[in-house]
């Protein structure tokens, strides 16, 4: 079955703390991205990556950090510098970023909840 | 810059009712458009895509699209709601320079039984 996992699907944070969101995808895709969603807005693009070992900021990067070493792989650190990180975090990833009408498929998401 | 407007936060139907969610973008290229859906507590799965190949577009479990130069508009439709259509819906522009995702914020559909 290809598609996109991400886990946990639920996670609690103490403040201070780091946490590490894992997005797994099996679809071949060069290009994935992080986006964090809060009731009754739209997604905001936090983080995206169109190859590996390059990414860039997107709309609201600061107190968030990513890493892409592994075509399939793309994780996102919420840090300790993340003022209000409790929201809903969702991976998408799309054939390679560069179209204009590429489709990014999204993941189940992650639910992060600080303490 | 583009931009996109989902003009009803919430909608509510009958069962077996139309569906009409309202979607208004702003482009000077001929944009790419997307509508998802959203389940509680669930990801985003894709029902249409439009990329300027025909102005009526049809997607997934019966929804279908019509893309409206003229009125800047790509309202989502569907002829007969369902309890399971009930979630949250999305629409979507492509950034032609940057080739971004450009979100409304979403049209919360009920369906009444």
């Amino acid at each position: 079955d290809g598609g996109i996992t991400q886990s946990p699907k639920y996670l609690f944070r103490k403040e201070g703390q780091n946490v590490t969101l894992s997005c797994e995808q099996n679809l071949n895709h060069d290009a994935m991205y992080w986006y964090r969603q809060d009731p009754g807005q739209g997604l905001r693009l936090i983080y995206y990556s169109q190859i590996v070992n390059d990414f860039q900021k997107g709309d609201i990067a600061e107190g968030y950090s990513v890493s892409r070493e592994k075509k399939e792989s793309f994780p996102l650190t919420v840090t300790s510098a993340q003022k209000n990180p409790t929201a809903f975090y969702l991976c998408a990833s799309s054939i390679d970023g560069q179209g204009v009408s590429d489709t990014q498929y999204f993941g189940p998401g992650t639910r992060l909840t600080v303490l | 810059a583009q931009s996109v407007t989902q003009l009803d936060s919430h909608v509510s139907v009958s069962e077996g009712t139309p569906v009409l969610l309202r979607c208004n973008y702003s482009s000077s290229y001929s944009p790419s458009l997307f509508w998802y859906v959203q389940h509680p507590n669930k990801g985003l799965q894709l029902l249409l895509k439009y990329t300027s190949a025909a102005t009526l577009v049809k997607g997934i479990n019966g929804f279908e699209a019509e893309f409206k130069k003229s009125e800047t508009s790509f309202h989502l439709t569907k002829p007969s709601a369902h309890m399971s259509d009930a979630a949250e819906y999305f629409c979507v522009v492509s950034d032609r320079g940057t080739y971004k995702y450009i979100f409304g914020t979403g049209t919360r559909l009920k369906v009444l039984a």
